[in-house]
Parts: structure tokens; C-alpha cells; sequence
């Protein structure tokens, strides 16, 4: 089983739509980040969470400590918010820094 | 621009030989460290380094080597070209685990 797992793997919306991806993860973490890749390849860090919910625009990341689990929303979507997103754990006690990626979510919004 | 810089963007290379991937941050992060992305499978972590002078391996170290002389510079080293390496890594850096991370834009191996 994977240490982070991610849903859906594959979202489609129309435009406007509010968007929740999921991530559970099964190992104690000291803080966990939302990533955004396009295509075309780059990652960009959208959040970084520890507790609680943190908000920028129109995305919205939310996580529960105790369930183990985050959400990303985000409101009145658009096909530039097209593209994979990434949820990773930084697992608390392991090497520094290291990182654990889910597989990821392929959002697609038509317009 | 301040950021994570890779080099190259896309390379070829023939199972066998050896190559450098370049990787340069100039925000004076401590931690630096090398992924690779493979299709269906989240990144994987290759070597990391927490400091200059100071590196460590990750899940899928083989066939990789890494140093870190300077804290702006950490290069990944392809020892003998294996098709297996065949992937996108990824460079990326951060003051510390409690901060963001910032990525490089990637490289695209391809080994024939």
C-alpha cells in the first residue's frame, strides 16, 4: 500500500466548478505540501500545511492530523487550473527533508 | 531570477556512458535534493543533501552518484547509463523541512 494515496487520479469539470482532491497518508508527517505540475513539466509549491486550513486565491488546502488526511479545493475553477496535482508528506522522524509523493491528480477544466 | 536552475533540459544518451546533471540554486537553502518521475509512480527521492560537504541516499539510489562541494550546487551523476534510468528528474531545494520546497524545471533523460 502506498504511504500517500491521492483522489481522483483523473478529474474532469466544466468551467466555474468548485474542485476537491483528496490525499490520505498513512505515516506520522511533520507537515505536508501541495504541488502543482503543468504540463510541460514544472512543479510549483502551492502550500505547505501542518494544521489547520491556509488559503491563496482561489485554492483553498485543508488537513486533519488526527484523520490523517488533506484536501485542496479549488473555487470557481478555470482551464488554466488545468494540470497534475501533488500531494507530499514529510514523514516525521525520517531523513530530513525527505519527501513522499502521491501518484497525483490530473485535473482537465473545459470551458 | 531566483530560483532552482537544471541543466540540461532534455539529453540522449547510449546505454553505457556517463553524464552530469547540472543543478544550481541561488536562495542559500541548506537542503538540496534529486527525484526522479516516472510514469504512474510518484517522484522518488535519489540523494539529498542537508548541507555542503553532507549527502545521503534516498529511495532509488543505485546507479547515481552525488556532491556537494558548494551550497549552491548539486550535481547528479549517471555512472553507466542504464535504459532503467530512462526518466524526469527533478531538482529541488529548501531552507529546511518546515519551508516550501522550490523545484528546478527538469530534465528529460532518455537512454538508448
Amino acid at each position: 500500500k502506498n504511504e500517500v494515496e491521492q483522489s481522483p487520479q483523473n478529474l474532469t469539470a466544466q468551467e466555474g466548478e468548485f474542485i476537491t482532491i483528496n490525499c490520505s497518508y498513512s505515516v506520522g508527517i511533520s507537515a505536508l505540501h501541495w504541488l502543482q505540475q503543468h504540463p510541460g513539466g514544472g512543479i510549483v509549491s502551492l502550500f505547505m500545511l501542518s494544521s489547520g486550513k491556509k488559503k491563496h486565491g482561489r485554492l483553498i488546502a485543508t488537513i486533519n492530523i488526527q484523520e490523517k488526511h488533506s484536501s485542496l479545493h479549488i473555487t470557481a475553477s478555470h482551464p488554466r487550473d488545468s494540470a497534475v496535482y501533488i500531494c507530499a508528506v514529510v514523514n516525521h522522524g525520517g531523513s530530513q527533508g525527505n519527501l513522499i509523493f502521491g501518484k497525483g491528480t490530473k485535473l482537465s477544466v473545459k470551458p | 531570477n531566483a530560483g532552482v536552475t537544471q541543466t540540461p533540459k532534455f539529453q540522449v544518451l547510449k546505454t553505457g556512458q556517463s553524464m552530469t546533471l547540472q543543478c544550481a540554486q541561488d536562495m542559500n537553502h541548506e537542503y538540496m535534493s534529486w527525484y526522479r518521475q516516472d510514469p504512474g509512480m510518484g517522484l522518488r527521492l535519489i540523494h539529498y543533501s542537508v548541507g555542503a560537504g553532507i549527502t545521503d541516499q534516498g529511495e532509488v539510489p543505485n546507479g547515481y552518484n552525488v556532491s556537494r562541494s558548494t551550497t549552491e550546487d548539486f550535481p547528479l551523476r549517471l555512472l553507466s547509463a542504464a535504459p532503467s534510468q530512462t526518466s524526469v528528474y527533478f531538482c529541488a531545494s529548501s531552507y529546511g523541512t518546515g519551508n516550501g520546497y522550490t523545484f528546478g524545471s527538469g530534465t528529460r533523460l532518455t537512454v538508448v
